[in-house]
């Protein structure tokens, strides 16, 4: 059982390339969510999704997007890459309701310059 | 959101109980107390929660204060492999039934010989 899986572990963007941060799970959660990580800082929520065809913004959405064709998959698209988005992404799942425990991934180191 | 509050740092022998304080003065009646852990740059790991009684698991113990203003985690007996990050976390409950955990910056529990 894999749990949550992300790629690329790593990534190296110039400032105004696009990329996708990729994430599936194989748990049948309907619950996922993206997360920033910033030195000397907690997790901040970027966005989330509690089914498939749904999604919303968390607290720091601005300069990413989402979309949820599918309940195993949950890509985070960074359209046009700034430096102050360099930071490690982690995706995490859960089922719902709202108390279940999350499972995070990995997570993706991105670096932006 | 509830703000939690957690001491930057605290040491702790082999074999001896870690015990992890955590302020949130402000909960409110229906929102649970989460603590994860992150080692090194991993995702973070689930270890327990609890809304107003006490909890144990395979992990750990949680104690929440009767006016559930604070908690403690209770790590029984640690070990270096328990060298980590610890979160407490207030969780908010999202439209639509998904979780919102503020992280903070956490507690850094070293374990030492």
């Amino acid at each position: 059982n894999a749990g949550v899986t992300q790629t690329p572990k790593f990534q190296v963007l110039k400032t105004g390339q696009s990329m996708t941060l990729q994430c599936a799970q194989d748990m049948n959660h309907e619950y996922m969510s993206w997360y920033r990580q910033d030195p000397g800082m907690g997790l901040r929520l970027i966005h989330y999704s509690v089914g498939a065809g749904i999604t919303d913004q968390g607290e720091v959405p601005n300069g990413y997007n989402v979309s949820r064709s599918t309940t195993e998959d949950f890509p985070l698209r960074l359209l046009s890459a700034a430096p102050s988005q360099t930071s490690v992404y982690f995706c995490a799942s859960s089922r719902v309701p709202a108390n279940e425990k999350l499972f995070f991934g990995s997570g993706t180191q991105l670096s932006v310059l | 959101d509830a703000k939690t509050t957690q001491p930057p740092s605290m040491d702790c022998a082999e074999g001896r109980a870690a015990n992890l304080p955590c302020n949130h003065s402000t909960i409110s009646g229906n929102e649970y107390v989460y603590w994860y852990r992150q080692i090194h740059s991993q995702g973070p790991q689930y270890i327990i929660h609890g809304l107003k009684n006490n909890e144990t698991n395979e992990m750990a113990s949680l104690i929440i204060t009767e006016d559930r203003k604070s908690s403690t985690l209770i790590l029984p007996h640690a070990t270096l492999r328990d060298t980590a990050v610890y979160y407490c976390i207030v969780r908010v409950v999202l439209t639509g039934g998904g979780n919102k955990l503020t992280f903070g910056t956490g507690t850094q529990l070293k374990v030492e010989l």
